[in-house]
């Protein structure tokens, strides 16, 4: 695709359910990025895949959430027995070559 | 491993007058630095970037930086602010032999009328 793309845009969901979100990064970049960013908060590193390489997971805040990215495309964000603090805004970014970062427009989520 | 600081998390102005953001980075190799800003319910988008050549990189809006070695600096600077420049800006470098980007912690720019 042209961009980033995420989805969903706005993710609402119950205390204690598990929550999957997707980033399909550029075609072609080798470098995918998870970021958290909280209400009036800066950019939270959360983990970082370059290629075919052990995952970078030290931004990762609990071992509730994980990551996987399938064959050096699709990323998707797992987050397991949700809390109302871990409501924010989850970003996606990819870059190749430690170029530019490009941006998703996010995931939305509320924990209710 | 790279590093960058954003001084300031907070950055207020008036309209008219000059905005500097400050931004110090570390990195063991000559890195590629950027610029990047979020306006208010909107993404990050690309603001300016330095990779190679001229020091003095000029972006969207007005915006430039300039990149200085012995300072370890790169702040962004516009002559004159517009209320349309508030937002959050981050600042962020990358090794060119590591593919990964490090952000700061962003500034908030406040524009007063």
């Amino acid at each position: 695709g042209a961009g980033v793309s995420q989805s969903p845009s706005n993710k609402v969901t119950e205390k204690g359910k598990d929550v999957e979100l997707r980033c399909d990064p550029i075609s072609g970049h080798t470098a995918l990025y998870w970021y958290r960013q909280s209400l009036g908060q800066g950019l939270e590193f959360l983990i970082y895949f370059q290629g075919n390489s052990a995952p970078d997971k030290s931004g990762l805040p609990s071992d509730r959430f994980s990551a996987e990215r399938t064959g050096g495309s699709v990323s998707t964000l797992t987050i397991q027995r949700t809390q109302q603090e871990d409501s924010a805004v989850y970003l996606c970014a990819s870059s190749s070559f430690g170029k530019e970062a490009f941006f998703g427009q996010g995931t939305r989520l509320t924990v209710v | 491993a790279q590093s960058v600081t954003q001084l300031g998390s907070h950055v207020s102005v008036s309209e008219g007058a000059l905005v500097l953001l400050r931004c110090n980075y570390s990195s063991s190799v000559p890195p590629y630095l950027f610029w990047y800003v979020q306006y208010p319910n909107q993404g990050l988008q690309l603001l300016l970037k330095y990779t190679t050549g001229a020091t003095l990189v000029k972006g969207i809006n007005g915006f430039e930086a300039e990149f200085k070695k012995s300072e370890t600096s790169f702040h962004l600077t516009k002559p004159s602010a517009h209320m349309s420049d508030a937002a959050e800006y981050f600042c962020a470098v990358s090794e060119r032999r590591d593919d990964k980007i490090i952000f700061g912690k962003g500034t908030r720019l406040h524009i007063l009328p």
